[in-house]
């Protein structure tokens, strides 16, 4: 079975670093590009970006480049979603999910909830 | 990119049929057949319905069904049940490894 675990919710405050994991199981992690999803309280979803854990090959959407780092550690079939300095327009529920054309797969979200 | 446009909300009575419009430009919808509809129930996930315009993953039921005609798709819901109530997002891919979402349409059964 097909899974993306994703890890815990977190509470942090404005400047703050952050990462969340994504850990995929049940198919091959490195034959599928692994992509992130935002949803802000109360709106609609939101392309990040991607990245191949093959060779880390990662593609950006214009809105979210220099905002996030997207990595993985294909040694233990896990992608990562990277803030260096939070803002309060952070917090939303963040989705990894399995990219082909289309997402077949998604994680269960983390919230991320950012208030001094 | 800028989003594709989906209308806020549809409603419905069960047995009815709706159809939730998307529309974009031919940079995204009307330049591959890579459409994909979601549905997203409160609290949750969401969940794929529809991909490369019209093709359903296993589980879903045939009552959902997609179309696209130039530069706007379709999601096709029949027979209505209460369950569906929900909101649903289009996707299109847009090139250079990139997608597009819609705004959502928030699908109310009366």
């Amino acid at each position: 079975e097909v899974q993306l675990v994703q890890s815990g919710a977190e509470v942090k405050k404005p400047g703050e670093s952050l990462k969340i994991s994504c850990k995929g199981s049940g198919y091959s992690f490195t034959s599928y590009w692994i992509g992130w999803v935002r949803q802000m309280p109360g709106k609609g979803l939101e392309w990040m970006g991607i990245i191949y854990p093959v060779d880390s090959d990662t593609r950006y959407s214009p809105s979210f480049q220099g905002q996030v780092t997207i990595s993985a550690d294909k040694s233990i079939s896990t992608a990562y979603l990277q803030w260096n300095s939070l803002k309060a327009s952070d917090t939303a529920m963040y989705y990894c999910v399995r990219h082909v054309y289309y997402f077949d797969y998604w994680g269960q979200g983390t919230l991320v909830t950012v208030s001094s | 990119q800028s989003a594709l446009t989906q209308p806020r909300s549809v409603s419905g009575s069960p047995g009815q049929s709706v159809t939730i419009s998307c529309t974009g430009t031919s940079s995204d919808v009307g330049g591959y057949n890579y459409v994909s509809w979601y549905q997203q129930h409160p609290g949750k996930a969401p969940k794929l319905m529809i991909y490369d315009v019209s093709k359903r993953p296993s589980g879903v039921p045939d009552r959902f069904s997609g179309s696209k005609s130039g530069n706007t798709a379709s999601l096709t819901i029949s027979g209505l049940q209460s369950e569906d109530e929900a909101d649903y997002y289009c996707c299109s891919y847009a090139g250079s490894y990139s997608v597009v979402f819609g705004g959502g349409t928030k699908l109310t059964v009366l």
